[in-house]
């Protein structure tokens, strides 16, 4: 079993639709939770950090679910933008590096 | 400010060529790290740097060899490459708060 679970999608939306992925984690030392967006050919780049309580950037709600051990990333009112594979990414508290990569969700929003 | 650079863009290589991929970040970050990017996986990490004068394997490191020659440059060396070692490799810098910024990649082909 991979450490850190994605849907590998794609997902297909319309433009200002809701969209919602999921992501699961298998070991119990993870700390921190980051969700990266990476284009089509680009590197990732970070979109957001994921705290206990949840969180909130513009359109995207990022949720932790210890007692799961799951993260999801919300985009509401999707834009042809968002168009992307969005990684999941988890940092291990193990002492050490220990940083995890998921094998991300793509997204394609159409008009 | 440039960020994370990487050279070169694409490389073609014949099985048992060797090439150093550069890479230098001007952000002043003490951690860098080199990951590959195979379709489905994830990125992986062959190895890491915590600072200067200090490199660590990672999950893949078979087949690699690096050089943290400053605090700016960290480069990998494949001595003699696989088919197997085809992939986008991706160069990293971390700040304080674990966010990791990346290189443009270098496509790698091993004939």
């Amino acid at each position: 079993r991979k450490e850190v679970e994605q849907d590998p999608g794609p997902f297909n939306v319309p433009e200002g639709a809701t969209v919602a992925f999921n992501c699961t984690y298998s070991n119990s030392a993870s700390q921190s939770f980051f969700w990266y967006r990476q284009d089509c050919r680009k590197e990732p780049k970070l979109l957001m950090s994921v705290y206990s309580s949840g969180n909130e950037d513009g359109r995207f709600t990022a949720q932790l679910n210890r007692a799961s051990q799951y993260i999801s990333l919300l985009i509401r009112d999707s834009k042809l933008s968002d168009s992307a594979t969005y990684l999941c990414v988890v940092r291990l508290n193990t002492g050490g590096f220990k940083t995890i990569f998921g094998a991300g969700t793509r997204l394609f929003v159409k008009a | 400010n440039a960020g994370v650079t990487q050279t070169p863009k694409f490389q073609v290589l014949k099985t048992g060529q060797s090439m150093t991929l550069q890479c230098a970040q001007d952000m002043n970050h003490n951690s860098m790290y080199w990951y590959r990017q195979d379709p489905g996986m994830g990125l992986r990490l062959i190895y890491y740097s915590a600072s200067e004068g200090t490199t660590d394997k990672g999950e893949v490191p078979n087949g690699y060899n690096v050089s943290r020659l400053n605090k700016r440059e960290f480069s990998l060396r494949l001595e003699s490459a696989a088919p197997s070692q085809t992939s986008v490799y991706f160069c990293a810098s971390r700040d304080s708060s674990y966010e990791q910024y990346f290189g443009p990649g270098t496509r790698l082909t091993v004939t």
